[in-house]
C-alpha cells in the first residue's frame, strides 16, 4: 500500500532553513507528482508547492515562492522541501501529499489535482 | 486565487443522523471539487474527487454532489469514527481549501 513519510522537522530560529524530506513506497513514484502542503496549529490546509512526475515542472504558492523548493530524487523514491528565510508564520505540521491521477501534466494554467494520499506530517515550529 | 466557503463551521448531530456539508466556491471550479476528512492528529483523508465520485476504500454512506459553485457532502447515517473535521478543495486553478465543517457528537 501507499506510504509516505515525512522527516526532517524541528525548532528553527527565524532566517534560518531546514529541509524536509518525505520517503515514498507502495507505488510508482516516478509516474506521480507529488506536492506540500501544511496546516497551522488549529488552522485549515494551505498548499505550498507541486513538483510534475519527471521533476520538470514546479509552482509555488505566493506565500513561499522565492524562498521554498521542492525537489524529488527518484532513485531514493524522496520528496524534498528546502527551506528558506524561515517565519514564525511558517510554523505549521508539513504534509507530502501524491497525486491522483497517474502521468498528470502541469503547466502554468494551474489546473491541478486531488491528493489520494498523504504522509503523517512533520512539525516546524519557527521561534527564537 | 478561488476562495471556498464552508458552511456550517459546525455541525452537531447524533450517531446515525444525516450530515449535509456544503462547499460553495467564489467563481466556478466545474466538477473539479475534492472532500477529505481529518480526524486529530492525523492527515486528511480523500473522501471524494471531482464532485462524486468515491475514493478507494471511502464507505458508500459518503457521497457528493454539485457543479460550477455549490457543492455538498452528505454522509448518509453517521457512524461514531464519522465526527472529524471535512475539508474540500478545489483544482480548477492551484488548490486551495475551504475553512472547514467540524462533525460533533450532539
Amino acid at each position: 500500500q501507499v506510504q509516505l513519510v515525512e522527516s526532517g522537522g524541528g525548532v528553527v530560529q527565524p532566517g534560518r532553513s531546514l529541509r524536509l524530506s518525505c520517503a515514498a513506497s507502495g507505488f510508482t513514484f516516478s509516474a506521480f507528482g507529488m506536492h506540500w502542503v501544511r496546516q497551522a496549529p488549529g488552522k485549515g490546509l494551505e498548499w505550498l508547492a507541486v513538483i510534475s512526475y519527471d521533476a520538470n515542472n514546479k509552482y509555488y504558492a505566493d506565500s513561499v515562492k522565492g524562498r521554498f523548493t521542492i525537489s524529488r530524487d527518484k532513485s531514493k523514491n524522496t520528496l524534498y522541501l528546502q527551506m528558506n528565510s524561515l517565519r514564525a508564520e511558517d510554523t505549521a505540521v508539513y504534509y507530502c501529499a501524491k497525486d491522483g491521477v497517474r502521468l498528470y501534466y502541469y503547466d502554468s494554467s494551474g489546473f491541478s489535482n486531488f491528493f489520494d494520499s498523504w504522509g503523517q506530517g512533520t512539525l516546524v515550529t519557527v521561534s527564537s | 486565487d478561488i476562495v471556498l466557503t464552508q458552511s456550517p463551521a459546525t455541525l452537531s448531530l447524533s450517531p446515525g443522523e444525516r450530515a449535509t456539508l456544503s462547499c460553495r466556491a467564489s467563481q466556478s471550479v466545474s466538477s473539479y471539487l475534492a472532500w477529505y476528512q481529518q480526524k486529530p492528529g492525523q492527515a486528511p483523508r480523500l473522501l471524494i474527487y471531482d464532485a462524486s465520485n468515491t475514493a478507494a476504500g471511502i464507505p458508500a454512506r459518503f457521497s457528493g454532489s454539485g457543479s460550477g459553485t455549490d457543492f455538498t457532502l452528505t454522509i448518509s447515517s453517521l457512524e461514531p469514527e464519522d465526527f472529524a473535521v471535512y475539508y474540500c478543495q478545489q483544482r480548477n486553478t492551484w488548490p486551495t481549501f475551504g475553512g472547514g465543517t467540524k462533525v460533533e457528537i450532539k
